[in-house]
Order: C-alpha cells, then sequence, then structure tokens
C-alpha cells in the first residue's frame, strides 16, 4: 500500500527552530516529487513547494521561499520541512503529498496533481 | 504567476440536488494540470478529479469535471449527505513548476 506517515502534532515556542517528517512507503521514493502544503486554522490550502528525492532538486512557492526548507533523505524514504525561527503565523496544519506521475495519453502531457496525501501534522506556536 | 478564483464562495443545496463549482485561472492552461480535491472538516484533502475530468480511483460517478482553457467545472449530479464539503481546484503551472491551489467552495446543508 502507497503510503505516507507524517510525525506527530508538535507544540513550539517563537523563535524555535522545528524540523517534521514524512515517511514513504509502498513506492520507489526517488522517483516521485513530494509536495508540502498548509492549512492554517480555518483557512484553505496553501501550496509550499516540492521536492525530488532522486536529486533533492526542490522548488519553492515565490510566498515560502526564505521561510521554510525543504528535503529528503532517500535513503529512509524520508522527506522534510523544517523552520529556523518559529513565528506564530506558523501555527497549522501540514500536509506532505506525492505528485503523480501519470501520463495522459488524451493531451501528451503528464497529468499533475498529488495523488496521495499525508494525514498532516499539527504545529502550533505559542509562546 | 496564474491565479484561480472559485466561485460562488458557498453554495448552500439540499440533498438529491446538483452542485455546479466554478474554477477560473488568470490565463490559459492545460486540461492535464486541473485538478480538484475535496476536504471535510478535520480531515486529509482527498483527490477527486485529475486531467479535468478524469475521476480518481474510487470515485462516485456522480462526481465529475470538464472544461478547458481558462474556465473548469465540477458537477455532483445529485448531492449525497456525505458530498458537503469544502472543494478546491488546483493548477499546475508548467513554466514555474509552481501548483497553486484556488481558494475553495464550501457545499453546505440547505
Amino acid at each position: 500500500e502507497v503510503q505516507l506517515v507524517q510525525s506527530g502534532a508538535e507544540v513550539r515556542k517563537p523563535g524555535e527552530s522545528l524540523k517534521i517528517s514524512c515517511k514513504a512507503s509502498g513506492y520507489r521514493f526517488s522517483i516521485y516529487w513530494i509536495g508540502w502544503v498548509r492549512q492554517m486554522p480555518g483557512k484553505g490550502l496553501e501550496w509550499l513547494g516540492i521536492i525530488y528525492p532522486g536529486d533533492s532538486e526542490t522548488i519553492y512557492s515565490p510566498s515560502f521561499e526564505g521561510q521554510v526548507t525543504i528535503s529528503a533523505d532517500k535513503s529512509i524514504n524520508t522527506a522534510y520541512l523544517q523552520w529556523s525561527s518559529l513565528k506564530a503565523s506558523d501555527t497549522a496544519m501540514y500536509y506532505c503529498a506525492r505528485r503523480s506521475n501519470y501520463y495522459d495519453i488524451l493531451t501528451g502531457d503528464y497529468a499533475r496533481y498529488m495523488d496521495v496525501w499525508g494525514k498532516g501534522t499539527t504545529v502550533t506556536v505559542s509562546s | 504567476e496564474i491565479v484561480l478564483t472559485q466561485s460562488p464562495g458557498t453554495l448552500s443545496l439540499s440533498p438529491g440536488e446538483r452542485a455546479t463549482l466554478s474554477c477560473r485561472a488568470s490565463q490559459s492552461v492545460s486540461s492535464s494540470f486541473l485538478a480538484w480535491y475535496q476536504q471535510k472538516p478535520g480531515q486529509t484533502p482527498r483527490l477527486l478529479i485529475y486531467a479535468t475530468s478524469s475521476r480518481a480511483t474510487g470515485i462516485p460517478d456522480r462526481f465529475s469535471g470538464s472544461g478547458s482553457g481558462t474556465d473548469f467545472t465540477l458537477s455532483i449530479s445529485r448531492l449525497e449527505p456525505e458530498d458537503f464539503a469544502v472543494y478546491y481546484c488546483q493548477l499546475y503551472d508548467n513554466d514555474s513548476s509552481l501548483f497553486t491551489f484556488g481558494p475553495g467552495t464550501k457545499v453546505d446543508i440547505k
């Protein structure tokens, strides 16, 4: 079974650092991009960025570049999202999700969407 | 950067009615790059539709997607009680390799 298992809920103080994880199983981790999505309380989905575990190429949403760091360790099939100095505004649910490699014969394009999602990690930043 | 808008913001309907949700992109996109997700309170987003009109595994056929260019639609033919949720469209920008989500449409019980 293909799945992404995320690390547990975290509570931190402003200014602290944090690294949350997303462990993949059931498929070849290194050849699928893994993305991260934020959902602030009561709000919509925001896409933070994505990483290709095979070579660690990373692409960030302009809104989040410099605010978070995405990394991956293909030897243990795990992707990470980290902060060096948390703010109260980082309080949110964070999801990891796998980008599909489905080839759309009708258009001749690879369809781009997130086909497998982790259950999310709640991050609470409060003094 | 391509911007997605969804309308309406909230759709109030009764079970058995048809729901039509709109997603509009700020510029023309490939139909391969448009997907729809459903999210219920306290749950993970669930993939419904990919490549504009293909249903994901296990998704009932009352859900359908259509559209092209800048205008895309998610239709739910007859609302079941479990369909009341928030629906997001998502777009992939092939030039920047970035994804973006629409703001969502909430379908609630009238």
